[in-house]
C-alpha cells in the first residue's frame, strides 16, 4: 500500500464549477500538509501549506485535513481555464524527515 | 520557480554517457533537493543537502551524484550506471526556517 494516494484522474468539470481534489495517507506521522500546481513540462509551485486540522482558506482555494480519517482535500471555488494543470498533495513527518509526494490529479477546466 | 534556476531545459544523452544537470539559487535556502519525476510515480527524492560539503541519499540515489560545494549550487551527474535515466527532473530548496519547498522550472533529460 501506497503511504499517500491521489486519484491521477483526469478530472474535467465546466468553467465557473467547484473543483474537488483528494488525497489519502496511511501515516499518522504525517504532520503537514501542502498541494503544488504544476503546469504541463514546469515546475510545482506551492499553493497552500497547513499543518491543522480543519479548513484554510485562499482566495479561490481551500485546503481542508482531517487527520482522525488521514485524508485532505483541496478545493477549488469558480473554476477557471487557467486552473488546468496537475495538483499534487505533499506531506511531512514530524522532525522534517521527508516530503512524500502524490502522483498528482490532472484538472482541465473546460471553457 | 523564482530565485531557483535548472539548465539546460533539455538535455539529450546517448548510452554510456554522463551528463550533469545545474541547479543554482539566490534565495539563501540552506537545504537543496533533487527529484525525479516519471508518469504516474510522482516524484521521487535522489539527493539532498542540508548545509554546504553535505549530503545524503534518497531514495533511489543508485545511478546518480550529486555536489555542494557552494550554497548556491547543488550539481546531479546521471552517470552511465543509471540503466533508465529519460525522466524529468526536478530541484527544490527549502529554507531551515519553514518546511515548504520551493522548485526550479525542471530539466527534462532523453537517453537516445
Amino acid at each position: 500500500q501506497k503511504e499517500v494516494e491521489q486519484d491521477p484522474g483526469p478530472l474535467s468539470v465546466p468553467e465557473g464549477a467547484i473543483v474537488s481534489l483528494n488525497c489519502t495517507y496511511s501515516n499518522s506521522a504525517f504532520q503537514y500538509f501542502m498541494w503544488y500546481r504544476q503546469y504541463s513540462r514546469k515546475g510545482p509551485e506551492l499553493l497552500m501549506y497547513t499543518y491543522s486540522s480543519g479548513n484554510k482558506e485562499d482566495g479561490r482555494f481551500t485546503a481542508q485535513v482531517d487527520k482522525s480519517s488521514k485524508y485532505i482535500s483541496l478545493f477549488i471555488r469558480d473554476s477557471q481555464p487557467s486552473d488546468s494543470a496537475t495538483y499534487l498533495c505533499a506531506l511531512i513527518s514530524g522532525g522534517y524527515q521527508k516530503v512524500t509526494f502524490g502522483t498528482g490529479t490532472k484538472l482541465q477546466v473546460i471553457p | 520557480d523564482g530565485g531557483i534556476t535548472q539548465s539546460p531545459k533539455y538535455l539529450f544523452r546517448k548510452e554510456g554517457q554522463n551528463v550533469t544537470l545545474s541547479c543554482e539559487q539566490n534565495l539563501n535556502h540552506d537545504a537543496m533537493y533533487w527529484y525525479r519525476q516519471d508518469p504516474g510515480q510522482g516524484l521521487r527524492l535522489i539527493y539532498y543537502s542540508q548545509i554546504v560539503n553535505d549530503f545524503q541519499k534518497g531514495d533511489i540515489a543508485e545511478g546518480y551524484s550529486v555536489s555542494r560545494e557552494k550554497k548556491e549550487s547543488f550539481p546531479l551527474t546521471v552517470t552511465s550506471a543509471q540503466k533508465n535515466p529519460t525522466a524529468f527532473y526536478l530541484c527544490a530548496t527549502r529554507a531551515t526556517s519553514t518546511d515548504t519547498q520551493y522548485f526550479g522550472p525542471g530539466t527534462r533529460l532523453t537517453v537516445l
